[in-house]
């Protein structure tokens, strides 16, 4: 099956930073990523929508300025957490859509656990 | 109004039984895919299963097999004969070809095997 990583794993940062997470469609190539975030015993919540070549398309509610999206490549795709604050401690994942199987099937990566202090 | 509606309680099943997994969803779109995903405690997703809306069969992967009601608007999960491993979340998602392909997710049923 296709194969999505995600780096880091896991980030402990101080409040006040950003952290930048990376997306990786490591055996195909994704014109479009999505990036979730999840709340503990909760489903995921989708943040935004991430095309190559162009401006993510955020969900209502999401913050462009605080959480800034970068696909710069078919293959990668980055969220930035700027100036990150206790309320943005969560799990974050991503996926890429494999457009080539006829079923726009989400792969997943193995998910961000962000933690501010 | 949600478009994907998971309402079972958490479960418990015995190694080697077989578990259901409830599904109904809701869409005026002709054309939609319906996905399984399962995610251990890790947190990475697992893509399990997918059926077609206009898959004739019920799709199969493995142990792993959903039972398409197209008019009663559900897509259940079957896994047969259950192994420890399986003890995860499972969520059912849709995706709506006019909804831009995006994935709408349910709460998830939360499987506890046991020996």
């Amino acid at each position: 099956g296709a194969v999505v990583s995600q780096h880091p794993s896991w980030v402990i940062c101080k409040s006040g930073t950003s952290v930048k997470i990376e997306c990786r469609s490591l055996d195909f190539q994704a014109t479009t990523m999505f990036w979730y975030r999840q709340f503990p015993k909760q489903s995921l919540m989708l943040m935004a929508t991430s095309n190559e070549g162009s401006k993510a398309t955020y969900e209502q509610g999401v913050e462009k300025d605080k959480f800034l999206i970068n696909h710069a490549s078919l293959t990668l795709s980055t969220l930035t957490v700027t100036s990150a604050h206790p309320e943005d401690s969560s799990f974050y994942i991503c996926s890429a859509r494999d457009g080539t199987d006829g079923r726009e099937t989400q792969y997943f990566g193995p998910g961000t656990r962000l933690l501010v202090l | 109004a949600q478009k994907i509606t998971q309402t079972q309680p958490g479960m418990f099943v015995q190694e080697k039984e077989a578990v259901t997994l409830d599904c109904t969803y809701d869409t005026s779109d002709p054309s939609y895919g319906l996905f399984w995903y399962k995610q251990p405690s890790s947190g990475e997703m697992i893509f399990l299963i997918y059926q077609g809306s206009y898959d004739q069969q019920n799709a199969t992967e493995g142990r792993y097999s959903l039972n398409f009601q197209k008019a009663r608007k559900s897509a259940n999960l079957v896994i047969s004969a259950s192994q420890l491993g399986d003890s995860a979340m499972y969520f059912c998602a849709m995706r709506e070809v006019y909804g831009n392909n995006r994935l709408a997710f349910g709460k998830g049923n939360q499987v506890v095997v046991i020996p």
